[in-house]
């Protein structure tokens, strides 16, 4: 079985500054991983997925994630945040193998402040 | 606007209450999803359809039925249902169940069970 473990549940940060949102998981076998948005009452979307391939992953609105498997870490990086992107961001995982099953983390919930 | 469309967006019922929650897609996916989304917990997977046929089901009680009668529209009839069943229940599609696909998601229904 898959876990998603998000160690913070709650990210301030002001407008124009870094931030990294941190992600780790779990599973015995392969798996891809994924980044998912959800801004206030609205469904969530995807903000970038890791398949293969260059462990630099970058995805929409100036967000990129790293994939470090030797400590099983996917974490969320953008160098410098609007107050738009206030949302709460999920990482996700689905086993290589079979149908899609996404495993999610708690979430954070990311607020800018001005 | 995802294209995947969920009604109603608010639904507050009473423990002996039938009322059924609709979601559609304009995607031409094949594969559709329920989703439940509670406070302070990750987003817990529940239905699985692809092509019609129900292929997951995980450990849902009897008392959520979905129904798929066609790869663009998705049913959850509800029935009996209990306080603790309150939640955000989110519907999504995909292409197909390849675990590599991006999903895409309504803005769900926030029930309230009373």
């Amino acid at each position: 079985a898959q876990s998603v473990t998000q160690l913070d549940s709650q990210v301030p940060v002001f407008e124009e500054a870094p931030v990294e949102l941190r992600c780790n998981y779990s599973s015995s076998v392969s798996v891809y991983l994924f980044w998912y948005v959800q801004y206030p009452n609205q469904g969530l979307q995807l903000l970038l997925k890791y398949l293969s391939g260059s462990t630099l992953v970058k995805g929409i609105n100036g967000f990129e994630a790293e994939f470090n498997k030797s400590q099983t870490s996917f974490h969320l990086r953008k160098p410098s945040v609007h107050i738009s992107d206030t949302a709460e961001y999920f990482c996700a995982v689905s086993r290589i193998q079979g149908a899609q099953k996404l495993v999610f983390g708690q979430g954070t919930r990311l607020t800018i402040n001005p | 606007e995802t294209g995947v469309t969920q009604t109603p967006r608010h639904l507050v019922m009473g423990m002996t209450n039938k009322k059924s929650l609709k979601c559609e897609q304009h995607l031409g996916h094949n594969a559709m999803y329920w989703y439940k989304q509670s406070a302070k917990k990750p987003l817990e997977l529940m239905f699985v359809y692809n092509f019609k046929e129900q292929t997951e089901n995980n450990s849902v009680p009897s008392r959520f039925s979905p129904e798929c009668p066609n790869s663009s529209h998705l049913f959850l009839h509800l029935h009996t249902l209990q306080p603790e069943d309150s939640a955000l229940y989110l519907c999504a599609s995909s292409r197909g169940t390849d675990p590599n696909e991006k999903l895409f998601f309504g803005s769900g229904t926030q029930l309230s069970v009373l």
